[in-house]
C-alpha cells in the first residue's frame, strides 16, 4: 500500500513557463514533507521542505504548498530551466518515525528550450 | 566539506551470494540511513544506525544487516541475495540528533544527504 503517491509519472514543461509536480499521501500521521531531485547517476538532492504547520514555504524559484485537509502537496517551479528536468521524489515523515522519509515514486520532469 | 560517498559503485553478483556495501557519512553527521531504490520505485527505507546502534528499520528481512563504526561510516551486508535485490543502494547522512527537523528552512537538521548509490545486480 503506497503510503505517498506521485501520480504522473513524468512531465514536460517549456522553458520559462510553470512547472508543477504534485504529491498525495495517505497516512494522517505525516507531519513533513521534503521534495528531491534526483540526477542519472547521481544520489537525490534536497530542493525544499515544509511541516505540517505551514501551508506554503518558498525558496527562490521553487515553492511547495500543503494542503493537509486534502493530504496534498505540490512543487512549483517558476520559471522553468533546462537545467530542471530530472527526476522529482517527494518524501513525507511523522513524529516517532525518526528520519524513516517515506518516499513517492517520482517524476520525472523534462523542460524544453 | 567532504560529502557522502559510497562504494563500490556497480557490482554483480549471484543468487545465493554475501554482498557488503559502505558508506562514508558526511563530515559533521553522525546519523547513517540506508535506502532501496529498484528500478522505476522511489527509494525504499532499509534501516537508520545513530551513535553505532540502529535506529529503525523499515520492511526488509534480516539477511538485511548493518554496522556503523565509531567514524559514522556505515556498512550494509546482504545474505542470500535474491534476484529482487537487484537495486540501487542508497547510503543518507544527517545532522546530529535523530527527530525530524520542523524547521521547513533548507538548512535544518532532519534533511538527508544521499550519496551517488551503489548499484547492485543479482545473476
Amino acid at each position: 500500500d503506497q503510503q505517498v503517491k506521485q501520480n504522473s509519472p513524468s512531465l514536460s514543461v517549456q522553458e520559462g513557463r510553470i512547472s508543477i509536480l504534485n504529491c498525495d499521501y495517505t497516512n494522517s500521521m505525516f507531519d513533513y514533507f521534503l521534495w528531491y531531485k534526483k540526477y542519472p547517476a547521481e544520489g537525490p538532492t534536497f530542493l525544499i521542505s515544509i511541516s505540517s504547520i505551514k501551508d506554503k514555504n518558498e525558496d527562490g524559484r521553487f515553492t511547495v504548498f500543503l494542503n493537509k485537509s486534502a493530504k496534498h502537496l505540490s512543487l512549483h517551479i517558476v520559471p522553468s530551466q533546462p537545467g530542471d528536468s530530472a527526476v522529482y521524489f517527494c518524501a513525507a515523515s511523522a513524529v516517532g518515525y525518526g528520519q524513516n522519509f517515506v518516499f513517492g515514486p517520482g517524476t520525472r520532469l523534462s523542460v524544453l528550450p | 566539506e567532504t560529502g557522502v560517498t559510497q562504494s563500490p559503485t556497480h557490482l554483480i553478483k549471484t543468487r545465493g551470494q554475501q554482498v557488503t556495501l559502505r558508506c562514508s557519512s558526511q563530515s559533521g553527521h553522525n546519523t547513517v540511513s540506508w535506502y532501496q531504490q529498484a528500478l522505476g520505485q522511489g527509494p525504499q527505507f532499509i534501516f537508520q544506525y545513530y551513535r553505532e546502534e540502529e535506529n529503525g528499520r523499515g520492511n526488509f528481512p534480516p539477511r538485511f544487516s548493518g554496522l556503523q563504526f565509531p567514524n559514522y561510516s556505515s556498512e550494509l551486508n546482504v545474505n542470500a541475495l535474491e534476484l529482487d535485490d537487484s537495486a540501487l543502494y542508497l547510503c543518507a547522512s544527517s545532522s546530529p540528533g535523530t527527530g525530524v527537523s520542523r524547521d521547513p528552512s533548507p538548512s535544518a537538521t532532519g534533511e538527508l544527504f544521499f550519496g551517488e548509490g551503489s548499484r547492485l545486480t543479482v545473476l
